[in-house]
């Protein structure tokens, strides 16, 4: 199993361009979640979804969205980019929800200048 | 106050000594409670979950006290390969598995 993987692992972005970060996870888990990491803080989520066709926002959705349509993949969209989203992006996924080890794909590192 | 929070050290500390860290959480309703690890520049992984009885896994021991909204973490016997930073890791009571992370601690550990 290759777990969770992320694309790209880096990306340049100017200010008011858009992208989409790729997120697949091939261990048939049913809850796919995205994180923010700044520099020196913990992660903070900014979507989640419990199932194919379920997403909800998380404490810092503004600036992104998120569709869910596979089990397997759970892209983070970010339209008009912000020098604030510079940041480090995880996916994470995992089988059942409050006891259950979360697991995280590499990452993606962003730079919006 | 924030949710969950951490001194964020750093720790510095010699190879083979016993070093704690501190996590008190905000949300009384939490129900759930782990130690990730995060090494430089990668993704955070499970250390260990964090039981109401206390939990050990080798040399780590994990305590949690409901009453104070305080959950620990001790290192015995330090290893080098131990430097990472430590990240305390609550699930509110609202479920979904939603992971509320403290800032880190980070620990180097020196010869």
């Amino acid at each position: 199993n290759a777990g969770v993987t992320q694309t790209p692992k880096f990306r340049i972005l100017k200010i008011g361009q858009s992208m989409t970060l790729q997120c697949t996870q091939d261990m048939n888990h049913n809850y796919m979640y995205w994180y923010r990491q700044d520099p020196g803080m913990g992660l903070k989520l900014i979507y989640y979804s419990v199932g194919a066709g379920i997403t909800d926002k998380g404490e810092v959705p503004n600036g992104y969205n998120v569709s869910r349509s596979t089990t397997e993949d759970f892209p983070l969209r970010l339209e008009l980019a912000a020098p604030s989203q510079t940041s480090v992006y995880f996916c994470a996924s995992t089988y059942g929800t409050d006891y259950n080890e979360q697991f995280f794909g590499p990452g993606t590192r962003l730079t919006v200048l | 106050r924030k949710e969950v929070e951490q001194d964020p050290g750093p720790f510095n500390v010699p190879e083979g000594a016993t070093v704690a860290f501190n996590c008190t959480y905000s949300n009384s309703a939490s129900q759930s409670f782990f130690w990730y690890r995060q090494d430089c520049r990668k993704e955070p992984k499970l250390l260990m979950s964090v039981y109401s009885s206390g939990n050990e896994d080798g040399r780590f021991t994990a305590q949690l006290n409901r009453a104070s909204q305080y959950i620990s973490l001790l290192i015995r016997d330090s290893k080098l390969s131990d430097s990472a930073t430590y990240l305390c890791v609550v699930i509110g009571g609202t479920s979904y598995g939603k992971l509320t992370f403290g800032q880190g601690t980070i620990l180097t550990v020196h010869p």
